[in-house]
């Protein structure tokens, strides 16, 4: 199967940072990777589809981009609604499904 | 615009059945461009995907899980269930339900989910 390493595992920053979250694959998935937000008590909500397309709804400071088998999430402009943990999601050999660890971001 | 709703026993006991009914609301289940999902999350712990069915029952488990797990679905009710059977404490997590995309070639995104409800196994 293939493995989903993200990184950080948590990070802080200020309200107006630019933040940064990577994914990395095992193995070559094209762009088939997949981002979630999960707010606190809240079920996850896809940000991110095919690496970089964002989903109706989500604010632009959002963007995905992808480079071989490493994927970013990046958020411009952190906001304190951002508050959340982050997971990755491989798409190209689902099923079986297999997410990243998350990456826990606070302000 | 559809909505997905998760019900079961809040409490069960070690070596017992699991069961959760998944309620669609707001549209159809036969749609050739979803399957339906179960994922659950551990108590401070990350997102793990039990299995995925079809409006037509065919279905993908977990590997880790396809021992003790089955699912079904009744398109008339805009159900489908999950039974994890016997279980222990590590299987105490909220569980949710979500319609996985499927249209495109390699898509499978978990567009909408549930609230997901916290299920406890204990005695």
């Amino acid at each position: 199967d293939i493995q989903m390493t993200q990184s950080p595992s948590s990070l802080s920053a200020s309200v107006g940072d630019r933040v940064t979250i990577s994914c990395r694959a095992s193995q070559n998935i094209r762009v088939y990777l997949n981002w979630y937000q999960q707010k606190p008590g809240k079920a996850p909500t896809l940000l991110i589809s095919a690496a970089s397309t964002l989903r109706d709804g989500v604010p632009s400071r959002f963007s995905g981009s992808a480079s071989g088998t490493e994927f970013t999430l990046t958020i411009k402009n952190l906001q304190p609604e951002d508050v959340a943990t982050y997971y990755c999601q491989q798409s190209y050999t689902s099923p079986p499904v297999t997410f990243g660890h998350g990456t826990r971001v606070d302000i | 615009q559809a909505q997905l709703q998760e019900a079961g026993p809040g409490l069960v006991k070690p070596s017992e059945t699991l069961s959760l009914t998944c309620t669609v609301s707001g549209g159809s289940m036969i749609n050739s461009s979803y399957y339906w999902a179960w994922i659950r999350q551990a108590p401070g712990k990350g997102l793990e995907w039990l299995g995925s069915i079809y409006y037509s029952g065919s279905f993908y488990y977990s590997p880790s899980l396809e021992s003790r797990l089955t699912m079904s679905v009744d398109t008339s009710k805009r159900q489908f269930y999950l039974r994890l059977t016997p279980v222990t404490a590590a299987d105490t997590a909220v569980y949710f339900c979500a319609r996985v995309w499927v249209e495109v070639a390699y898509s499978y995104d978990f567009d909408l989910w549930g609230p997901g409800m916290l299920v406890t196994v204990s005695s």
